[in-house]
């Protein structure tokens, strides 16, 4: 079945430490890549977007992704992170699959920061 | 320029009521997208309009419909509302790549919290 999976339900992370939050895909074809935040009691923000070119793709934040096809992963990264980006981060995918298609989320990640 | 407005942000109705959402996007998108966000289950796609029409649907039951205003504005309509109908529902909008296939990205509005009691 076609699915967007982040295996990670929920990261702790020290301020000013590196981060990685998986998302992997299950599609025939490459599909649009995203990756939203959402703070508390807030709509989602999107962080990147990958639609084809350079695999590795830039953010607002500080954030970056890389597609990798071979893995049909799009894992997001940040080299630092600070106490603000404390909030939950979805990936997500449309499958491209003509005129039906839909954006999919995984069922995110909830990122905490220790001090 | 004017995000994603949804109104109102809360709601809070009785089990068996009817509840109306509604959902401007950003101008010049014509595509809207649904989301039920009920806590601990991630983002669920109830409907996509685009054009005025309804392109897709989720695995939602009948009662959960809507509509897309010519002026690309929608409504969600949930009946006989559940309990388990108490979930945040968010909209987003977005514009189609034009004789291409799949769309450019979403844009969220800020939610409407619909509690049922």
């Amino acid at each position: 079945a076609q699915s967007v999976t982040q295996p990670d339900i929920h990261i702790t992370v020290s301020e000013g430490a590196s981060l990685e939050l998986r998302c992997n895909y299950s599609y025939g074809a490459t599909p649009y890549l995203f990756w939203y935040v959402q703070s508390p009691g807030q709509g989602l923000q999107l962080l990147l977007k990958y639609f084809s070119g350079d695999t590795l793709v830039q953010g607002i934040k500080g954030f970056e992704a890389e597609f990798k096809r071979s893995q049909s992963s799009f894992n997001l990264r940040k080299p630092s992170v600070h106490w603000s980006d404390a909030a939950e981060y979805f990936c997500a995918v449309d499958p491209r699959r003509g005129s039906a298609s839909k954006i999919i989320f995984g069922s995110g990640t909830r990122l905490s920061i220790r001090p | 320029e004017a995000g994603v407005t949804q109104s109102p942000t809360h709601l809070i109705k009785t089990r068996g009521q009817q509840a109306t959402l509604r959902c401007s996007p950003i101008s010049g998108h014509t595509s809207v997208y649904w989301y039920q966000q009920a806590l601990g289950l991630g983002l669920q796609f109830l409907l996509w309009y685009d054009e005025g029409e309804e392109r897709n649907r989720g695995n939602f039951p009948p009662r959960f419909s809507g509509r897309q205003f010519p002026n690309y504005s929608s409504e969600l309509n949930v009946n006989a509302l559940e309990l388990e109908d108490s979930a945040l529902y968010l909209c987003a909008s977005s514009s189609l790549f034009r004789g291409r296939v799949g769309n450019t990205e979403a844009f969220f509005g800020q939610g409407t919290r619909l509690t049922v009691v």
